[in-house]
C-alpha cells in the first residue's frame, strides 16, 4: 500500500554536482512523470513515461535526464547541479481509466516530494 | 505550449464562508479539468474533476464549474473550514499524441487559508 515513494526527502547540493532522484511506484501504472514546484510557477513538467523503455521531454528537461527500465521505476538524474534546479520535486503516476482513445481520467498519484537545495 | 491561468493566488475566507478559485485555459485539447489539494510538506491529492460534457460536479462541499464556451472552470468551497487551508491547483489533461496517455497542465496555484 506505498503508492508513490520519492528518496531522498531532503538533499543539499553543491553546484556542478551529479545526483539521482529516485521514484518507485507499486501500483502497476503505466504512466510516470517528474515536475518541479517553485513558488507562484505551480507544478511543471520535467520528464514523464508512457511505459517502460519510453521517454519524452515535458516543459523544462534541461538539466535532467531520465530512464524507465521497468514499470516500477522512473529515477530523475541531475547531471551538473545549478542553484537554478534549487527546487521541490515531485514524481507522479497515473492510469488511464475508460479503453483507448477514449480514456478520460488521469488520476495522477504523487510522491511526497524531494526538497533539493544547491549551493 | 500548453497553459492554464489560475487565479487568485491567495485567498483568506473565514469559517463558514465560500472560497471560489477560477481557471481559464486556451487549448481546445484539454478535454478533463482535475482540482489538487496540497497540504505543507505532501504532494498533491486529486480533489474533484470534471469533464467538459458536463457544467458542475459537486462532492460534498466542493463544487466544479464549467463553462466550456468560455474556457474557464472554477472551484468553490462552500461552508470553509479551517482543514480546507491548504495549496489548490486547478489542472487541465490533454491526449499525448495518437496513444492512450494523457499528461497533465498545472495552474500556479491558490493558497487558501480559512480563519477559525
Amino acid at each position: 500500500n506505498a503508492g508513490v515513494t520519492q528518496t531522498p526527502k531532503f538533499q543539499v547540493l553543491k553546484t556542478g554536482q551529479s545526483m539521482t532522484l529516485q521514484c518507485a511506484q507499486d501500483m502497476n501504472h503505466e504512466y510516470m512523470s517528474w515536475y518541479r514546484q517553485d513558488p507562484g510557477m505551480g507544478l511543471r513538467l520535467i520528464h514523464y513515461s508512457v511505459g517502460a523503455g519510453i521517454t519524452d521531454q515535458g516543459e523544462v528537461p534541461n538539466g535532467y535526464n531520465v530512464s524507465r527500465s521497468t514499470t516500477e521505476d522512473f529515477p530523475l538524474r541531475l547531471l551538473s547541479a545549478a542553484p537554478s534546479q534549487t527546487s521541490v520535486y515531485f514524481c507522479a503516476s497515473s492510469y488511464s481509466k475508460g479503453p483507448g482513445l477514449r480514456a478520460w481520467n488521469t488520476e495522477a498519484f504523487f510522491g511526497q516530494g524531494t526538497r533539493l537545495t544547491v549551493v | 505550449q500548453q497553459q492554464v491561468k489560475q487565479s487568485p493566488q491567495s485567498l483568506i475566507v473565514q469559517k463558514g464562508g465560500i472560497s471560489i478559485i477560477n481557471c481559464a485555459y486556451e487549448n481546445t485539447a484539454f478535454d478533463y479539468f482535475p482540482w489538487y489539494q496540497q497540504f505543507p510538506g505532501k504532494g498533491p491529492a486529486l480533489l474533484i474533476a470534471i469533464r467538459p460534457d458536463v457544467s458542475e460536479k459537486k462532492e460534498g462541499r466542493f463544487t466544479i464549474s464549467f463553462n466550456k464556451s468560455a474556457k474557464q472552470f472554477s472551484l468553490h468551497i462552500m461552508d470553509s473550514q479551517p482543514g480546507d487551508s491548504a495549496t489548490y491547483f486547478c489542472a487541465a489533461s490533454y491526449r499525448i499524441s495518437s496513444g492512450s496517455a494523457r499528461q497533465l497542465t498545472f495552474g500556479s496555484g491558490t493558497q487558501l487559508t480559512v480563519l477559525p
